[in-house]
């Protein structure tokens, strides 16, 4: 069965620092999609990112960063020079192979940051 | 339209009552997803649509909770005889049928019950 664990509930930085977003995900699929998503206070998700399984580079998106790595089944997620803007929760979610393609996400339990001034 | 828009935005209802939430997608988009999202928890899927057919309905908690789509495109979530453990947030998204944005889940701002 498709799992993903975000063993962080809660981490709480001061303005600037880095901080890392641990995902570990289980799937029994060899193609499959990892997902990030944020959820700040106002409540609507907001799609961040989307990596094929096949593709294990990682990327960088201003002062995001994704580290995709197939060999531990990690999705981790990079925030450097943290804002209080980044406070939100953050969910990782796995989608099942494109081939058959219902596009389900399995989400994680999501970890709040809070990012004080 | 131009996001997934639901309504209502927040329902307060006595146990026992039946509600409808409703899902209007981004135009074009074929595949509909429900989930809920109770207190301090993740999402939990509920039903996926491709067009007006539900080929994955494993979520859907009990016989009392039920969806549909019509014309591909507006759908609406039904709880028959509320319960409180009902309450939490309900979330719509949509996403495309193929291309670049396969697989990405837009989401609507949800539908918050409340049940007293």
């Amino acid at each position: 069965a498709q799992k993903v664990t975000q063993a962080q509930t809660e981490i709480s930085v001061v303005e600037k620092e880095d901080v890392t977003l641990d995902c570990v995900y289980e799937t029994r699929d060899t193609t499959y999609y990892l997902f990030w998503y944020k959820q700040p206070p106002s409540g609507e998700l907001v799609f961040l990112i989307r990596r094929n399984s096949f593709d294990e580079q990682n990327e960088i998106s201003g002062r995001y960063s994704w580290n995709f790595q197939k060999s531990t089944s990690s999705f981790n997620f990079t925030i450097t020079a943290s804002q209080v803007v980044d406070s939100a929760v953050y969910f990782c979610a796995l989608s099942e192979a494109p081939a058959s393609n219902t596009g389900k996400l399995i989400f994680g339990q999501g970890t709040t940051l809070q990012v004080k001034p | 339209g131009a996001g997934v828009s639901q309504s209502p935005s927040n329902k307060v209802t006595e146990k026992g009552k039946d509600v409808e939430l409703r899902c209007d997608p981004i135009s074009g988009h074929t595949a509909l997803y429900w989930y809920r999202q109770s207190l301090g928890q993740g999402l939990e899927f509920l039903i996926y649509f491709q067009g007006n057919s539900a080929p994955d309905k494993s979520g859907l908690p009990s016989d009392r909770f039920s969806a549909e789509r019509t014309g591909g495109s507006v759908s609406t979530l039904t709880i028959q005889r509320t319960q409180q453990e009902d309450s939490a947030v309900y979330l719509c998204a949509s996403s495309s049928p193929g291309g670049a944005g396969a697989n990405v889940l837009t989401f609507g701002a949800g539908s918050r019950l409340t049940v007293l």
